[in-house]
């Protein structure tokens, strides 16, 4: 079936770092990528999305790449700031379905020191 | 602004009683889920709905029911409540968008603990 592997649980940083989070995924169907972000105490957002058409997204400095070939998609941003600091949840949205539905992986929590 | 709200924002339950987690949406979106986070597994699916009077099973159903009574209203129901419930619970909805993915938009979350 369906399914989306996050490796990193924790991720610890200091300020001006370069973030990469992996994930990797598998389907049958087209499938859309996207990432979320979880700040404390408040409910997931959507970050960016890739897609089949467009391989890469970026939003607010951080960018995903969509690799077909390794059926693979990180998340990277040259220089984290603290108030980057959340959990970061790929997930893995399937086309061909009148409602979708959500794969998410286990999350990364982001940690920057100042 | 999307906006997906929901109640209680903390519940303390004992074993083997009722629990009723509500959520309201004011974006019109046909399709809502019930989502549950816990450490080392994430976001886990229990049960979603394309629209009112309609509901499917997620992922993870078992000990769950859920209930749209119209399209602003989707609620989550444990009719026996048991400790390994003990989670935070996330609503969520949205809307199809074929090739361009289903953006879900979330509430703040239900805490629940079952003593």
């Amino acid at each position: 079936g369906d399914s989306v592997t996050q490796k990193q649980g924790q991720v610890t940083l200091s300020e001006d770092d370069f973030l990469f989070i992996n994930c990797t995924y598998s389907t049958t169907t087209y499938p859309t990528l996207l990432w979320y972000v979880q700040y404390l105490g408040q409910g997931p957002q959507l970050l960016l999305k890739v897609t089949t058409a467009n391989n890469k997204g970026i939003s607010r400095g951080f960018e995903a790449t969509y690799d077909k070939g390794t059926t693979s998609f990180h998340l990277q941003k040259a220089s984290v700031q603290e108030s980057d600091s959340a959990v970061y949840f790929c997930a893995l949205d399937r086309y061909g379905s009148s409602g979708n539905k959500l794969i998410f992986g286990i999350g990364t929590l982001l940690s920057v020191k100042p | 602004e999307a906006a997906v709200t929901q109640s209680p924002r903390n519940k303390v339950a004992v074993t083997g009683g009722k629990v009723t987690l509500s959520c309201n949406q004011t974006n019109n979106h046909n399709n809502m889920y019930w989502y549950r986070q816990d450490t080392g597994h994430g976001l886990r699916l229990i049960h979603y709905s394309y629209g009112a009077g309609s509901t499917e099973k997620g992922d993870i159903p078992d000990g769950y029911k859920a209930s749209r009574p119209s399209q602003e209203n989707f609620s989550l129901i444990l009719e026996l409540a048991t400790p390994s419930q003990t989670s935070v619970y996330f609503c969520a909805s949205g809307d199809y968008r074929g090739y361009s993915g289903n953006t879900l938009y979330f509430g703040e979350g239900s805490r629940l603990i079952v003593v």
